[in-house]
């Protein structure tokens, strides 16, 4: 069984386009994250929530918004998509929050 | 000055070799350090997992921690072209809330070669 699981694993889309990320966890965690790691593998926190709600956005561009419809999901989405967003978008999670985390395949966003 | 620093390498290593990774910090709060292996294309894994000072072992893996001098460190003996990976160290505080969050070497990029 697989424990973190993000869809699409690859996202390749135009410019100003608009699209979605979602992520499922299976472990029971209460917290999840959204990191983006970039060109240089350097994982960026984005976003945390903890039992839905949100408790760490990182400046993040008002461009992305994170939503918990429950604790076993978290999805982005990201409006009006620009070059500098592609990446490697990953999902994670934890027990309690900032403990040993859990990654997803990661979701590879190509902005063309 | 970064939170925690760590050389991206590239290291390249002959099989066998002990490869030592090495990560420093400036947070004196850090209490758990953790180091996640990072093959291409797939998410971090965690490999080993420490609280406060000391050493542990996990077969081929060591990590020491020494908070004294903000230096944290993983060993791999006997190494393997299947330890070809990004090493990434991570630590957080203790602190109570739901704000903690792992702050993040930029990751050793390490090459075992046959």
């Amino acid at each position: 069984d697989t424990a973190v699981s993000q869809t699409p694993k690859y996202l390749v889309t135009q410019m100003g386009n608009d699209k979605s990320i979602k992520c499922e966890q299976n472990l029971g965690h209460d917290t999840m994250y959204w990191y983006k790691q970039d060109s240089k593998k350097f994982l960026k926190i984005m976003f945390s929530y903890n039992n839905k709600e949100l408790i760490i956005n990182e400046t993040v561009p008002n461009r992305f918004s994170p939503k918990s419809p429950d604790k076993a999901h978290l999805n982005l989405h990201i409006n009006s998509l620009e070059l500098g967003d592609s990446a490697v978008y990953f999902c994670a999670s934890s027990q309690p929050p900032g403990d040993t985390q859990y990654f997803g395949p990661g979701t590879r966003l190509t902005v063309l | 000055q970064k939170e925690v620093e760590q050389d991206p390498g590239p290291l390249s290593v002959p099989e066998g070799a002990i490869v030592s990774l090495n990560c420093t910090y400036s947070n004196s709060a850090f209490q758990y350090f953790m180091w996640y292996r990072q093959y291409s294309r797939k998410g971090p894994e965690l490999l080993m997992y420490t609280y406060s000072s000391g050493n542990k072992e996990d077969g081929r893996f060591t990590a020491q921690v020494d908070k004294s001098s903000k230096y944290i460190s993983l060993f791999i003996r006997d190494s393997q072209p299947s330890d070809s990976a990004t090493y990434l160290c991570a630590m957080s505080t203790n602190n109570a809330g739901n704000n903690r969050k792992l702050i993040w070497g930029l990751g050793t990029s390490l090459a075992v070669n046959p």
